[in-house]
């Protein structure tokens, strides 16, 4: 069975500090699929980033990066000089791939505080 | 309207009552899904719809019944619920591949006194 770990529970930063988020997973596939969410605390879930099982490269947008590792099973997000708006409830998630449906197993989600 | 809508964003029901929920996406997808957030479990996935079918029930209580009438729409029909029922209740779609992303609607706080 899938399982994905995000070990931080809460991360307090100041303003222009950066912050890594860390999500470890397991998946007996070969291929799958890794997402990055963000929640506000409007509650919406906002969708950041997928990654393929099959592409390592590591992507930049603008403050935010990823970083996937195959061999530690890690796909951690940094937010580079974070502001007060970064604030919220971040989510990993996997995503098998499977014929019916596109079943998402989330991690417990990270708390990010940025206070200025 | 865009991507995801739910109604109501908020309800507040006595554990007699029977209450709908709503969700609608504009996105074109072929499949949709119902989540449960709370404190204690922050992201359940409850039901998931593809192709109109129901493809995954995670061992949700009979209390909670879902609706696909349609691609667009996807409803979960609400009876005598417990307060531990009490949480955020979320609609996503997406296309049915394991490639492609959910996106979610702004939810439905629920409270069940």
């Amino acid at each position: 069975a899938q399982k994905v770990t995000q070990a931080q529970t809460e991360i307090s930063v100041v303003e222009k500090e950066d912050v890594t988020l860390d999500c470890v997973y397991e998946t007996r596939d070969t291929t799958y699929y890794l997402f990055w969410y963000k929640q506000p605390p409007s509650g919406e879930l906002v969708f950041l980033i997928r990654r393929n099982s099959f592409d390592e490269q590591n992507e930049i947008s603008g403050r935010y990066s990823w970083n996937f590792q195959k061999s530690t099973s890690s796909f951690n997000f940094t937010i580079t000089a974070s502001q007060v708006v970064d604030s919220a409830v971040y989510f990993c998630a996997l995503s098998e791939d499977k014929a019916a449906g596109n079943k998402l197993t989330f991690g417990g989600g990270t708390r990010v505080l940025v206070k200025p | 309207e865009t991507g995801v809508t739910q109604t109501p964003r908020h309800l507040v029901m006595g554990m007699t009552n029977k209450k709908s929920l709503k969700c609608e996406q504009h996105l074109g997808h072929n499949a949709m899904y119902w989540y449960k957030q709370s404190a204690k479990k922050p992201l359940e996935l409850m039901f998931v719809y593809s192709l109109e079918e129901r493809v995954e029930n995670n061992s949700v209580p009979s209390r909670f019944s879902p609706e696909c009438p349609n691609s667009s729409h996807l409803f979960l029909h609400l009876h005598t619920l417990q307060p531990e029922d009490s949480a955020l209740y979320l609609c996503a779609s997406s296309q049915r591949e394991a490639a492609y992303e959910q996106f979610f609607g702004p939810g439905t706080r629920l409270t069940v006194l």
